[in-house]
């Protein structure tokens, strides 16, 4: 089925520990993004990516990074985990703009 | 710089009420586009409607309606006739032409509760 695959669907880490969200779609968007999802602040927007090798910061950037060295694939990667990211993420692609996102079903992650 | 204001955090209703969710917006842009996503208990975003800033016009898709009023700001939305299916959590999002990335920010989401 088209559209946008993250992996893993949950994950535990322990505080300093590094790990990378996985991110794909099969629809050849141009445009992805990653977000946090908090309780009562609804999605903030972390990196997004407007194409193969541009990517730029977002509303809450510090403690990630990414790359988009392919159309389909834009992961996330944590370089230090902390407990203030414990969050569930979602990742999202979009094919023109204004067309909305179409959004992964998410990665829980908690870190203790 | 953009925002979304959802004023409620929570609403609870009975099934077969009609229950109203409100969103406010701030931008800066003439053209922009306005979103309002699902997202149930089980946690996936559903898209529901995409609305461009020229288009005012209200619109009915089954017991969904969605009311754009530029003078105001506000993009509501109004569940009809409620079910129990409807409890979820509901997002209302903008997205700026003029903005780099195809960028959305969202509200801070509205739970609705529907009680059978």
């Amino acid at each position: 089925n088209a559209g946008v695959t993250q992996t893993p669907k949950f994950q535990v880490l322990k505080t300093g520990q590094s790990m990378t969200l996985q991110c794909a779609q099969d629809m050849n968007h141009e445009y992805m993004s990653w977000y946090r999802q908090d309780p009562g602040m609804g999605l903030r927007l972390i990196h997004y990516s407007v194409g193969a090798g541009i990517t730029d910061q977002g509303e809450v950037p510090n403690g990630y990074n990414v790359s988009r060295s392919t159309t389909e694939d834009f992961p996330l990667r944590l370089l230090s985990a902390a407990p203030s990211q414990t969050s569930v993420y979602f990742c999202a692609s979009s094919g023109d703009r204004g067309y909305g996102y179409t959004f992964g079903s998410g990665t829980r992650l908690t870190v203790v | 710089a953009q925002k979304v204001t959802q004023a409620q955090t929570e609403i609870s209703v009975v099934e077969k009420e009609d229950v109203t969710l409100d969103c406010v917006y701030e931008t800066r842009d003439t053209t922009y586009y306005l979103f309002w996503y699902k997202q149930p208990p089980s946690g996936e975003l559903v898209f529901l409607i995409r609305r461009n800033s020229f288009d005012e016009q209200n619109e009915i898709s089954g017991r969904y309606s969605w009311n754009f009023q530029k003078s105001t700001s506000s993009f509501n939305f109004t569940i009809t006739a409620s079910q129990v299916v409807d409890s979820a959590v509901y997002f209302c999002a903008l997205s700026e032409v003029g903005a780099a990335g195809n960028k959305l920010t969202f509200g801070g989401g509205t739970r609705v509760l529907v009680k059978p």
